[in-house]
């Protein structure tokens, strides 16, 4: 069974910092990864997508990594800024290739940004 | 206006009632699906539907059903059986292509007293 794990559960940085979430996945059997965005009693925003054939996406000041053989995934938000402040969540597909595949997410990282 | 809607976005029922949450899309995507999402936890998939008139159990389908009539349209009926209903119920979709990329609604939290 696909289990997700997301380190740190919460994280607070200064204005302006560099920072790195991390999402681990027991099966390497994946399709793809999705990063998402939920600010609180919202839904969730899609951030970025990477498929099992790539190493990584970039969107503006965020980048994501993957590393399928080791079971991990990284978030990087360069510069971040107050407005970053959120609950950000990963989510494994499994390796099937159909519209409907099922998703495992992660508990999630809570950032918080300090002016 | 195209998206995802959710309606309402906040609901209170007692307990021992059924209760359906609504989620409409206009986006065309094949796939619906309802997620539950607790206090400081991830989601966890109750129903998935990949077309009109088929849907598939998720990891914690005890509870709810679902129908799928119609392909914009995918309710959730939470039943007195379900122990445990209070939570932030989620709405998504997907197109039917290879990145199969979900796509969120704006939730709605129910309250079971």
């Amino acid at each position: 069974k696909q289990e997700v794990t997301q380190i740190p559960a919460a994280l607070s940085v200064p204005e302006g910092e560099n920072l790195v979430l991390n999402c681990s996945f027991t099966d390497s059997a994946i399709y793809n990864l999705q990063w998402f965005r939920q600010d609180p009693g919202k839904g969730l925003t899609s951030l970025l997508l990477i498929q099992s054939s790539q190493r990584e996406q970039t969107s503006g000041r965020l980048n994501a990594s993957l590393d399928k053989s080791s079971g991990r995934s990284t978030l990087y938000i360069a510069a971040s800024q107050p407005g970053d402040s959120a609950t950000y969540l990963c989510a494994v597909r499994r390796g099937v290739k159909t519209s409907g595949s099922r998703l495992t997410f992660g508990e999630g990282t809570q950032l918080t940004v300090n002016p | 206006d195209g998206g995802i809607t959710q309606s309402p976005k906040y609901l209170f029922r007692k307990e021992g009632q059924n209760v359906t949450l609504s989620c409409e899309q206009n986006l065309n995507h094949d796939a619906m699906y309802w997620y539950r999402q607790d206090p400081g936890q991830g989601l966890r998939l109750i129903y998935y539907s990949q077309i009109v008139n088929d849907f598939q159990k998720g990891d914690i389908a005890e509870g709810y059903s679902v129908s799928r009539e119609k392909k914009e349209s995918f309710p959730l009926t939470v039943t007195s059986a379900q122990k445990n209903p209070t939570a932030f119920y989620l709405c998504a979709t997907s197109p039917r292509d290879s990145r199969g990329e979900q796509y969120f609604g704006p939730g709605t939290r129910l309250t079971v007293t």
